[in-house]
């Protein structure tokens, strides 16, 4: 098993809507967890980190942590055209799943 | 461009000799990590430093690998006797810890293709 799995995708949205990202975690004793997002070519920027189950939101981007399911994910309201690359979930010392590719259509 | 800088951007190699790569961090950084990423994957840690202190190796890090960094400061990555298989982009990112927000930086990286 994975220590960190997400979907691989792609996941395609229309503009405007709202695009879940999901992600689950092997370690139950993980504190940390962050999504990246990385353009075709470049490196990954960091979005959100979160620590503390529940929700955390930052403009059009809410991360939502579930540490007894083991489960994090990542909201995108109003999804953008420009929104379009893959999210990374990393976990404490960053191990990263495979990604989730993100296709957001005008 | 995130402050992580890494050397050469771009790197092709036969098979059998050795490369290294450089990666500068921020400059007040002192943890800076190696990671490796194929097509379709994310980055697989490879080793980090604190300091000029090498506290974890992945196991995905053979003896053909090895980093350092001398002053605390920039750090290399060798790899020597290159594989077909060691064809990646390898990733630099640096953070300071004890902040409260504990962003990681990451570097362009360095594109190595082995013929």
């Amino acid at each position: 098993q994975k220590e960190v799995e997400q979907n691989s995708g792609p996941l395609s949205v229309p503009e405007g809507a709202i695009a879940s990202l999901n992600c689950t975690y092997s370690d139950r004793g993980s504190q940390s967890f962050f999504w990246y997002r990385q353009y075709s070519g470049k490196s990954p920027e960091l979005i959100m980190f979160i620590y503390s189950n529940g929700d955390k939101e930052d403009g059009r981007f809410t991360a939502q942590l579930n540490k007894a399911s083991q489960y994090v994910s990542l909201l995108i309201r109003d999804s953008q055209p420009s929104d379009s690359a893959t999210y990374l979930c990393a976990v404490d010392k960053l191990i990263f799943g495979q990604g989730t590719t993100l296709q957001v259509k005008p | 461009d995130t402050g992580v800088s890494q050397d050469p951007r771009h790197k092709i190699t036969k098979r059998g000799q050795n490369v290294t790569f450089r990666c500068d961090p921020i400059s007040e950084h002192n943890r800076l990590y190696w990671y490796r990423q194929t097509l379709g994957q994310g980055p697989e840690f490879l080793t980090y430093f604190q300091n000029e202190a090498q506290l974890e190796k992945s196991r995905l890090l053979s003896d053909r690998f090895s980093a350092e960094r001398p002053k605390g400061s920039f750090s290399t990555l060798e790899i020597q006797r290159t594989e077909q298989g060691d064809s990646a982009m390898y990733l630099c990112a640096s953070r300071q810890t004890g902040t409260a927000y504990n962003e990681q930086f990451f570097g362009p990286g360095t594109r190595l293709t082995v013929l």
